[in-house]
């Protein structure tokens, strides 16, 4: 089986602007979940979609948002972007829940 | 709030020798903890995990020990290999949701031949 896709895999954008990452889960796997890594705060949970809902949350504010569609494929969105954003940005998939998490490569994103 | 403190932060072994990396976690309907190997520039390689109504658990040169009444797990690495030099990460469910995962900061393991 293929493993968690993520594009794209290098981003730099300017700060005001949104960005928006993709993530394509294992094949049959229907939850994912987001993770936003840096260098001082370490792994932190974003959200997690299971069958297009959002099942949990993280201590993010509202620029950080996400949705899935029906195929488990997901994206987040983080609008208006500061250079605090700076980071990389996991998705994991899992089959049901609860259940393993497997992680992708990450999406690394500079803002200027 | 959750909580998962790891110990060491750095860890110098050299090959052959045995590694250990220490998790305490604080919230209690934690049930699920998995540990996970980084290497530069690739995310998160799931390694081993456990399930809180098991000790222990031993997968060839890994193997993890949880202790749910003191709060802790940790990992073990045996016979240590170059290949094993990495970021290792330990997780704890928050509650009882293996999809919300709370980290570790991180062990920075250097396995020297």
């Amino acid at each position: 089986k293929a493993g968690v896709t993520q594009t794209p895999r290098y981003l730099i954008k300017t700060r005001g602007q949104q960005v928006t990452l993709s993530c394509s889960p294992i094949s049959g796997h229907r939850s994912v979940s987001w993770y936003q890594q840096t260098p001082g705060q370490g792994l932190q949970f974003l959200f997690e979609y299971f069958s297009e809902t959002q099942r949990n949350k993280g201590n993010f504010p509202g620029r950080f948002s996400g949705r899935q569609f029906s195929n488990s494929r997901s994206e987040m969105n983080v609008s208006t972007l500061e250079l605090g954003d700076s980071a990389l940005y996991l998705c994991a998939s899992s089959s049901t829940g609860p259940d393993t998490q497997y992680f992708g490569p990450g999406t690394r994103l500079t803002v200027l | 709030g959750e909580n998962v403190e790891q110990h060491p932060s750095t860890l110098s072994v050299q090959e052959g020798d045995s590694a250990v990396i220490k998790c305490t976690y604080s919230d209690s309907a934690s049930n699920y903890f998995p540990w996970y190997k980084q290497e530069l520039g690739k995310g998160p390689q799931l390694i081993i995990d456990i399930r809180s109504n098991v000790g222990e658990k031993k997968d060839q040169r890994i193997a993890v020990t949880l202790n749910k009444t003191a709060k802790h797990f940790s990992l073990h690495i045996t016979e240590t290999q170059p290949e094993d030099s990495a970021v290792y990460f330990c997780a704890a469910s928050i509650g009882d949701s293996w999809g919300k995962l709370q980290f570790g900061a991180g062990t920075q393991v250097v396995v020297t031949p």
